[in-house]
């Protein structure tokens, strides 16, 4: 069965700490690989994708992410947390079968940045 | 400004009093679909629509109906709530190809 893993349930850091979250999937083929943010009593913002090409791809308010095709992973990035980026961040994953609207996404990663 | 707007924002209801949550897109998008947020779940999808009069079941699409008469509006329709389907719920609409998907504030339900 496809699906994506978000092994962490809650990451603390350091403000001024690089901070990871964490994404595994299990999905046939190359996938589209995504990141959104969700603040609380808002909807999910997105942040970066990877489609192909670069490994690392650079999206919103400093982020950046990794694609590891051996390990399937998208890990998400931070050189230096801020307070401000305390959230619940998913991982979604878009198998790459046409004419499909189908996203799967990950448990969700609550980010806690300590001043 | 592009956005997903659903109403109402919060909603409490009883067991089988039918509930219509709307859902409608400014950015002339083909896909939209539903997701409900449950702890520990995840985003599940509910239903989705790839364009007008064209709507197919998600993950976990019983209890619901959705229609899609229109580019801009994907209602989800509850015809009898049960308390199971407490949750909360957004909408999303993408364009073609490999598009990000924009999320409404979403909705959230309490059925006693």
């Amino acid at each position: 069965a496809q699906s994506v893993a978000q092994p962490e349930d809650q990451v603390n850091v350091a403000e001024g700490n690089p901070l990871t979250v964490k994404c595994t999937y299990s999905v046939s083929g190359n996938p589209y690989l995504f990141w959104y943010v969700q603040y609380p009593n808002r909807g999910l913002q997105f942040l970066l994708k990877y489609i192909t090409g670069d490994n690392l791809v650079k999206g919103s308010y400093g982020f950046e992410a990794e694609f590891n095709k051996s390990q399937t992973s998208f890990h998400l990035k931070k050189p230096s947390a801020l307070v401000s980026d305390s959230a619940l961040y998913f991982c979604a994953v878009r198998p790459p079968t046409s004419g499909t609207y189908k996203y799967i996404f990950g448990t969700g990663t609550r980010l806690k940045v300590l001043a | 400004e592009a956005q997903v707007t659903q109403n109402p924002r919060y909603l409490i209801t009883v067991t089988g009093k039918k509930l219509t949550v709307t859902c409608s897109q400014n950015m002339n998008h083909e896909y939209m679909s539903w997701y409900r947020q449950d702890p520990g779940l995840g985003l599940r999808q509910i239903y989705y629509s790839m364009n007008v009069e064209v709507t197919d079941k998600g993950d976990v699409p019983e209890g619901y109906k959705v229609s899609r008469k229109e580019k801009r509006n994907f209602p989800l329709i509850l015809e009898s709530p049960s308390p199971n389907q407490t949750s909360l719920y957004f909408c999303a609409s993408r364009g073609t190809g490999a598009t990000e998907a924009f999320f409404g504030q979403g909705t959230r339900l309490t059925v006693v």
